[in-house]
Protein backbone atom coordinates (compact mmCIF):
# COMPACT_ATOMS: atom_id res chain seq x y z
CA UNK A 1 0.00 0.00 0.00
CA UNK A 2 1.45 3.32 -1.04
CA UNK A 3 0.05 5.20 2.25
CA UNK A 4 -1.95 8.66 2.43
CA UNK A 5 -0.98 10.13 -0.64
CA UNK A 6 -1.39 13.76 -0.84
CA UNK A 7 -0.44 16.62 -3.38
CA UNK A 8 1.26 19.03 -4.12
CA UNK A 9 4.16 18.49 -1.63
CA UNK A 10 5.18 22.25 -1.91
CA UNK A 11 1.95 25.37 -2.86
CA UNK A 12 3.21 29.18 -3.33
CA UNK A 13 0.16 31.35 -4.30
CA UNK A 14 -0.63 34.81 -4.02
CA UNK A 15 -3.09 36.47 -1.45
CA UNK A 16 -6.21 36.03 -2.69
CA UNK A 17 -5.86 33.08 -4.83
CA UNK A 18 -8.01 29.62 -4.28
CA UNK A 19 -5.72 26.57 -3.13
CA UNK A 20 -7.11 23.12 -3.28
CA UNK A 21 -5.21 20.34 -1.51
CA UNK A 22 -5.93 16.45 -2.57
CA UNK A 23 -5.40 13.35 -0.38
CA UNK A 24 -5.89 10.01 -1.12
CA UNK A 25 -6.20 7.58 1.66
CA UNK A 26 -5.49 5.00 2.21
CA UNK A 27 -8.15 2.04 0.61
CA UNK A 28 -10.56 0.70 3.16
CA UNK A 29 -9.98 3.09 5.63
CA UNK A 30 -13.38 4.85 6.83
CA UNK A 31 -12.18 7.80 8.55
CA UNK A 32 -10.38 10.83 7.25
CA UNK A 33 -8.70 13.75 8.76
CA UNK A 34 -7.37 17.23 7.85
CA UNK A 35 -4.73 18.83 10.24
CA UNK A 36 -3.02 22.00 10.04
CA UNK A 37 0.24 22.43 11.51
CA UNK A 38 1.78 25.86 12.85
CA UNK A 39 4.70 26.79 15.67
CA UNK A 40 2.23 28.35 17.70
CA UNK A 41 -0.44 25.66 17.93
CA UNK A 42 0.95 22.24 16.82
CA UNK A 43 -1.04 19.88 14.85
CA UNK A 44 -5.00 21.64 14.49
CA UNK A 45 -7.54 19.33 13.48
CA UNK A 46 -9.50 21.17 11.04
CA UNK A 47 -11.90 18.80 9.86
CA UNK A 48 -12.94 14.99 9.97
CA UNK A 49 -14.94 12.50 7.83
CA UNK A 50 -16.33 9.14 8.71
CA UNK A 51 -17.61 7.42 5.53
CA UNK A 52 -17.60 10.09 3.53
CA UNK A 53 -19.45 12.40 5.79
CA UNK A 54 -18.21 15.46 7.42
CA UNK A 55 -18.67 14.73 11.24
CA UNK A 56 -17.06 17.69 12.76
CA UNK A 57 -15.80 20.97 11.09
CA UNK A 58 -15.09 22.95 14.32
CA UNK A 59 -11.80 23.38 13.64
CA UNK A 60 -12.19 24.95 10.32
CA UNK A 61 -10.56 28.67 11.34
CA UNK A 62 -13.12 30.49 8.76
CA UNK A 63 -15.97 30.17 6.20
CA UNK A 64 -12.33 30.63 4.08
CA UNK A 65 -11.84 26.99 4.38
CA UNK A 66 -14.05 24.13 3.07
CA UNK A 67 -13.26 20.33 2.50
CA UNK A 68 -15.08 17.82 0.61
CA UNK A 69 -14.99 13.96 0.77
CA UNK A 70 -16.94 13.01 -2.59
CA UNK A 71 -15.82 9.21 -2.42
CA UNK A 72 -14.20 6.92 -0.51
CA UNK A 73 -10.51 7.36 -1.79
CA UNK A 74 -10.53 11.39 -2.47
CA UNK A 75 -10.57 14.38 0.12
CA UNK A 76 -9.90 18.52 -1.07
CA UNK A 77 -9.52 21.01 0.98
CA UNK A 78 -9.99 24.69 -0.15
CA UNK A 79 -8.43 28.00 0.56
CA UNK A 80 -10.44 30.91 -1.00
CA UNK A 81 -9.51 33.46 -0.91
CA UNK A 82 -5.91 32.58 0.50
CA UNK A 83 -4.11 34.50 3.11
CA UNK A 84 -0.65 34.95 4.19
CA UNK A 85 -1.33 33.78 7.67
CA UNK A 86 -2.79 30.68 6.47
CA UNK A 87 0.92 29.17 5.14
CA UNK A 88 1.24 26.14 7.07
CA UNK A 89 1.93 22.56 6.32
CA UNK A 90 -1.49 20.65 5.95
CA UNK A 91 -1.54 16.80 6.72
CA UNK A 92 -4.36 14.50 5.63
CA UNK A 93 -4.39 11.25 7.31
CA UNK A 94 -6.71 8.46 7.30
CA UNK A 95 -7.84 5.59 9.88
CA UNK A 96 -9.90 2.02 9.72
CA UNK A 97 -10.05 2.25 13.71
CA UNK A 98 -10.44 4.95 16.16
CA UNK A 99 -7.06 5.47 17.35
CA UNK A 100 -4.83 4.07 14.43
CA UNK A 101 -4.35 6.98 12.08
CA UNK A 102 -1.69 7.09 9.22
CA UNK A 103 -0.32 10.79 8.12
CA UNK A 104 0.12 11.44 4.34
CA UNK A 105 3.62 13.26 3.94
CA UNK A 106 2.10 17.09 4.43
CA UNK A 107 1.27 19.98 1.98
CA UNK A 108 3.55 22.94 2.50
CA UNK A 109 1.83 25.97 1.50
CA UNK A 110 2.90 29.57 1.66
CA UNK A 111 0.85 32.34 0.54
CA UNK A 112 2.46 35.61 -0.44
CA UNK B 1 -8.15 26.37 23.91
CA UNK B 2 -5.30 23.94 23.87
CA UNK B 3 -6.83 20.92 25.87
CA UNK B 4 -3.30 19.11 24.79
CA UNK B 5 -0.39 21.18 25.95
CA UNK B 6 3.33 20.22 25.52
CA UNK B 7 5.61 23.26 27.41
CA UNK B 8 9.38 22.46 26.32
CA UNK B 9 9.73 23.52 22.79
CA UNK B 10 12.53 21.70 22.52
CA UNK B 11 15.16 19.07 24.36
CA UNK B 12 18.70 18.11 24.55
CA UNK B 13 20.21 15.11 25.52
CA UNK B 14 23.40 13.26 24.62
CA UNK B 15 23.28 9.77 23.38
CA UNK B 16 23.11 6.84 26.01
CA UNK B 17 20.96 9.26 28.67
CA UNK B 18 17.59 9.06 29.07
CA UNK B 19 15.34 11.60 27.24
CA UNK B 20 11.83 12.73 29.18
CA UNK B 21 8.77 14.81 27.16
CA UNK B 22 6.16 15.77 29.13
CA UNK B 23 2.54 16.34 28.10
CA UNK B 24 -0.55 17.90 30.15
CA UNK B 25 -4.01 17.97 29.32
CA UNK B 26 -7.22 19.88 30.69
CA UNK B 27 -10.01 17.36 29.36
CA UNK B 28 -10.78 14.57 31.79
CA UNK B 29 -12.82 12.58 29.09
CA UNK B 30 -9.83 11.80 27.21
CA UNK B 31 -9.90 7.82 26.92
CA UNK B 32 -6.89 6.84 25.07
CA UNK B 33 -3.22 8.83 25.30
CA UNK B 34 -0.34 8.64 22.12
CA UNK B 35 2.62 9.45 21.36
CA UNK B 36 3.96 10.45 17.63
CA UNK B 37 7.26 11.10 16.06
CA UNK B 38 7.82 13.20 13.22
CA UNK B 39 10.84 13.45 11.24
CA UNK B 40 11.37 16.59 8.41
CA UNK B 41 9.57 16.51 5.34
CA UNK B 42 7.34 13.37 6.57
CA UNK B 43 4.37 13.07 8.44
CA UNK B 44 3.63 12.05 12.03
CA UNK B 45 4.01 7.93 12.95
CA UNK B 46 2.59 6.26 15.45
CA UNK B 47 5.03 5.81 18.31
CA UNK B 48 3.24 4.29 21.14
CA UNK B 49 -0.17 4.42 23.00
CA UNK B 50 -1.85 4.13 26.83
CA UNK B 51 -5.09 3.40 27.77
CA UNK B 52 -6.73 5.55 30.49
CA UNK B 53 -7.23 2.64 32.81
CA UNK B 54 -3.12 2.06 32.61
CA UNK B 55 -1.00 3.86 33.96
CA UNK B 56 2.41 2.80 32.01
CA UNK B 57 2.61 0.93 28.79
CA UNK B 58 6.23 -0.39 27.94
CA UNK B 59 7.76 -0.84 24.63
CA UNK B 60 11.43 -1.16 23.75
CA UNK B 61 13.53 1.70 24.82
CA UNK B 62 10.19 3.53 24.86
CA UNK B 63 7.87 3.90 28.17
CA UNK B 64 4.86 5.98 28.21
CA UNK B 65 3.75 6.95 32.08
CA UNK B 66 0.32 8.73 32.77
CA UNK B 67 -0.64 9.98 35.92
CA UNK B 68 -4.54 11.04 35.40
CA UNK B 69 -4.60 12.46 38.80
CA UNK B 70 -2.51 15.10 37.86
CA UNK B 71 -3.69 15.17 33.84
CA UNK B 72 0.15 14.54 32.62
CA UNK B 73 1.86 11.88 30.63
CA UNK B 74 5.30 11.05 29.79
CA UNK B 75 7.56 9.71 27.67
CA UNK B 76 10.97 8.15 28.64
CA UNK B 77 13.33 7.19 25.97
CA UNK B 78 16.40 5.11 27.49
CA UNK B 79 18.96 4.57 26.13
CA UNK B 80 18.07 7.85 23.23
CA UNK B 81 19.88 7.34 19.85
CA UNK B 82 21.01 10.32 17.59
CA UNK B 83 17.95 8.67 15.76
CA UNK B 84 15.44 9.55 17.88
CA UNK B 85 15.72 13.07 17.05
CA UNK B 86 12.60 14.51 15.83
CA UNK B 87 9.32 16.29 16.73
CA UNK B 88 7.31 14.28 19.64
CA UNK B 89 3.65 14.98 19.62
CA UNK B 90 1.15 13.88 22.51
CA UNK B 91 -1.83 13.18 21.40
CA UNK B 92 -5.04 12.56 23.20
CA UNK B 93 -8.72 10.87 22.27
CA UNK B 94 -12.33 10.64 22.95
CA UNK B 95 -13.08 9.69 19.19
CA UNK B 96 -10.82 12.71 17.25
CA UNK B 97 -7.21 12.49 18.26
CA UNK B 98 -5.83 16.40 19.73
CA UNK B 99 -2.53 17.08 19.25
CA UNK B 100 0.06 18.75 21.40
CA UNK B 101 2.56 21.59 20.09
CA UNK B 102 4.82 19.46 19.33
CA UNK B 103 8.85 18.91 21.34
CA UNK B 104 11.83 18.99 19.39
CA UNK B 105 14.24 16.35 20.90
CA UNK B 106 18.09 16.66 19.97
CA UNK B 107 20.16 13.89 20.60
CA UNK B 108 23.71 14.67 20.52
CA UNK B 109 26.14 11.97 19.60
Amino acid sequence: DAGVIQSPRHEVTEMGQEVTLRCKPISGHNSLFWYRQTMMRGLELLIYFNNNVPIDDSGMPEDRFSAKMPNASFSTLKIQPSEPRDSAVYFCASSLRDYGYTFGSGTRLTVV
Amino acid sequence: DQQVKQNSPSLSVQEGRISILNCDYTNSMFDYFLWYKKYPAEGPTFLISISSIKDKNEDGRFTVFLNKSAKHLSLHIVPSQPGDSAVYFCAASTGKLIFGQGTTLQVKP
